[in-house]
């Protein structure tokens, strides 16, 4: 079975500090993606960071990196110099591609709260 | 480029009645995506097309919901009749084919079922 864990169902940061979500999954795919999706409150979601599990240098965008261990099944998003804007539900997925057809899987996701 | 329309934006009904919702997918986005999210949870995809077929409903509850894209472009999911577990947001979402593994997402429909 495809699973997606998020064992941190809220957390809290102080603005401009650190802060690492976790995420953990399970396939038996070998190539397939992994994303963090960030939802704000009562907005759309939208696309953080990717990364395909066949490169093995971890993704960066700005403020927001993935610390990617393939043989852990471990895809962790780190967000740097938080800022208030960032608080929002954080969704970590994967998607394969089988019989014929991409299929996502989503997390139950992470509550952050950057706190002024 | 306009992003993923979806309408209405919060519909509240009582068990039993119907309900539909659009979504209208970024222009030329073959792919379209029906989420079912429950509040604490994440996304559940309810049905996939790619055009105007069907590639993925095995998680559509079918005796209750339906979905048509019929000219590959804007889609209708409806329920009927509705039960109170169908409380959720729904997420529209769509993809290029040139990055088929992309979703962009819509706004959703927030349903309460009473």
């Amino acid at each position: 079975a495809q699973t997606v864990t998020q064992s941190q169902p809220e957390m809290s940061v102080q603005e401009a500090e650190t802060v690492t979500l976790s995420c953990t999954y399970d396939t038996s795919e070998s190539n397939y993606y992994l994303f963090w999706y960030k939802q704000p409150p009562s907005r759309q979601m939208i696309l953080v960071i990717r990364q395909e599990a066949y490169k093995q240098q971890n993704a960066t965008e700005n403020r927001f990196s993935v610390n990617f261990q393939k043989a852990a099944k471990s895809f962790s998003l780190k967000i740097s110099d938080s800022q208030l804007g960032d608080t929002a539900m954080y969704f970590c997925a994967f998607m394969i591609f089988t019989s014929g057809t991409y299929k996502y899987i989503f997390g139950t996701g992470t509550r952050l709260k950057v706190l002024a | 480029e306009a992003g993923v329309a979806q309408s209405p934006r919060y519909k509240i009904i009582e068990k039993r009645q119907s309900v539909a919702f659009w979504c209208n997918p970024i222009s030329g986005h073959a792919t379209l995506y029906w989420y079912q999210q429950i509040l604490g949870q994440g996304p559940k995809l309810l049905i996939q097309f790619q055009n105007n077929g069907v590639v993925d409903d095995s998680q559509l509850p079918k005796d209750r919901f339906s979905a048509e894209r019929l000219k590959g472009v804007d889609s209708t999911l409806k329920i009927q009749p509705a039960k109170l577990e169908d409380s959720a947001v729904y997420l529209c979402a769509s993809s290029p084919e040139t990055s088929r593994e992309t979703q962009y997402f819509g706004p959703g429909t927030r349903l309460l079922v009473l």
